[in-house]
């Protein structure tokens, strides 16, 4: 069964800080990666979009990578503000044919 | 330029009422998808519009869902016969490219809240 699984189911942390959001999958074939960004009461919008053959991409301060072997992504945020949270959402497509979403990481940033 | 564009952006109605939810997607965007989120889960898929292709209704919960687009235009999600269950925020996406061909974001509406009383 295609699934994405995602890591922590929220995360608090301090304005200034640093944080990694992580992203395991099951999907088969795999197509592509995405991270998406959801704020409260919005729709998601994009932040990256990673193929079989690309194992990192940047977008600002945020940074994805993908492990194609063992299945996991990562999105890093750098230098976080108080903007930043929001939902992270790690959706996989399998074969093109499907999006599989996971169920988002909530992160806080705190003043 | 304009995003994709959903209305109402609330809906509350009472169970057992028809409700039709409207998504204007971005103007030149082949593919059309909507998805159902409730409250704290992920986006479910219900059902997706490529140019003139028959749509995949594959993830229509049931025979009271149905939806419709004109074109490459605007297109409608119906429910009939609401029940509590239904209760969700309805998001609609759109993308320059089909699913299969390209790595295209989807830009998403803002979605729509349905609470159904």
């Amino acid at each position: 069964k295609n699934q994405v699984e995602q890591s922590p189911q929220s995360l608090i942390i301090l304005e200034g800080k640093n944080c990694t959001l992580q992203c395991n999958y099951t999907v088969s074939p795999f197509s592509n990666l995405r991270w998406y960004k959801q704020d409260t009461g919005r729709g998601p919008v994009s932040l990256t979009i990673m193929t079989f053959s690309e194992n990192t991409k940047s977008n600002g301060r945020y940074t994805a990578t993908l492990d194609a072997d063992t299945k996991q992504s990562s999105l890093h945020i750098t230098a976080s503000q108080l903007s930043d949270s929001a939902s992270y959402i790690c959706v996989v497509s399998a074969n093109g044919q499907n999006f599989v979403f996971g169920p988002g990481t909530r992160l806080s940033v705190l003043p | 330029g304009a995003g994709v564009s959903q209305s109402p952006s609330n809906k509350v109605t009472e169970k057992g009422k028809d409700v039709e939810l409207r998504c204007d997607p971005i103007s030149g965007h082949t593919a059309l998808y909507w998805y159902r989120q409730r409250l704290g889960q992920g986006l479910e898929f219900l059902i997706y519009f490529q140019g003139n292709s028959a749509p995949d209704k594959s993830g229509l919960p049931s025979d009271r869902f149905s939806a419709e687009r004109t074109g490459e235009s605007v297109s409608t999600l119906t429910i009939q016969r609401t029940q509590q269950e239904d209760s969700a925020v309805y998001l609609c996406a759109s993308s320059l490219a089909p699913r299969d061909r390209g790595n295209q974001p989807q830009h998403f509406g803002d979605g729509t809240r349905l609470s159904i009383l």
